[in-house]
């Protein structure tokens, strides 16, 4: 049990264009949902934390306006990266959580700007 | 100071060999702690989940937790070259919001 998905799983796109990400808990109910960005050789970065039906947590330094994040029930969340830039490209990683327990992590989107 | 700290390594060793990695931590408050093995290009995959102070064993996996040295474990019991990754110990409180990562350490195990 326990498994998140996460769609697409890599994505090259123009500059300026927006990408959406979604992130589905596909056995469980999350309460919660993670959303973190990784380069390569380092380590996961939280940018957001969002719970079901209300407005996402952003970390410091991450612009809302550019990531947004909606969360509209138990089993989805979307990372909608807006206008995107070169300086964009990353790896993005969602998890999934329930109250009390780990965090369980989808398999990681690539996102490519050009 | 970091809330975790992991050496990132790399480290090698050769096929058998028994693997220790480590981190500590600074924050009293974490109760839950976990270790994530993450494979080049793909998202982390939950290892090890311990509640508090012990042992945990699955495998050639054991998990060991120190709480009053703040200090945690996980070793490899006979290492594979399928082992080679990135291995990330993670912790949290009563509530996973609130999980704090180590920076991952980077195995290799050569055959």
């Amino acid at each position: 049990g326990a498994v998140v998905s996460q769609h697409p799983s890599w994505v090259i796109c123009k500059s300026g264009t927006s990408v959406k990400i979604e992130c589905r808990s596909l056995d469980f109910q999350a309460t919660t949902m993670f959303w973190y960005r990784q380069f390569p050789k380092q380590s996961l970065m939280l940018m957001a934390t969002s719970n079901e039906g209300s407005k996402a947590t952003y970390e410091q330094g991450v612009e809302k306006d550019k990531f947004l994040i909606n969360h509209a029930s138990l089993t989805l969340s979307t990372l909608t990266v807006t206008s995107a830039h070169p300086e964009d490209s990353s790896f993005y990683i969602c998890s999934a959580g329930r109250d009390g327990e780990t965090q369980y992590f989808g398999p990681g989107t690539r996102l490519l700007v050009l | 100071q970091k809330e975790v700290e992991q050496d990132p390594g790399p480290l090698s060793v050769p096929e058998g060999a028994i693997v220790s990695l480590n981190c500590t931590y600074s924050n009293s408050a974490f109760q839950y702690f976990m270790w994530y093995r993450q494979y080049s290009r793909k998202g982390p995959e939950l290892l090890m989940y311990t509640y508090s102070s012990g042992n945990k064993e699955d495998g050639r996996f054991t998990a060991q937790v120190d709480k009053s040295s703040k200090y945690i474990s996980l070793f490899i019991r006979d290492s594979q070259p399928s082992d080679s990754a990135t291995y990330l110990c993670a912790m949290s409180g009563y509530n996973n919001n609130d999980m704090r990562f180590g920076a991952g350490t980077r195995l290799t195990v050569k055959p």
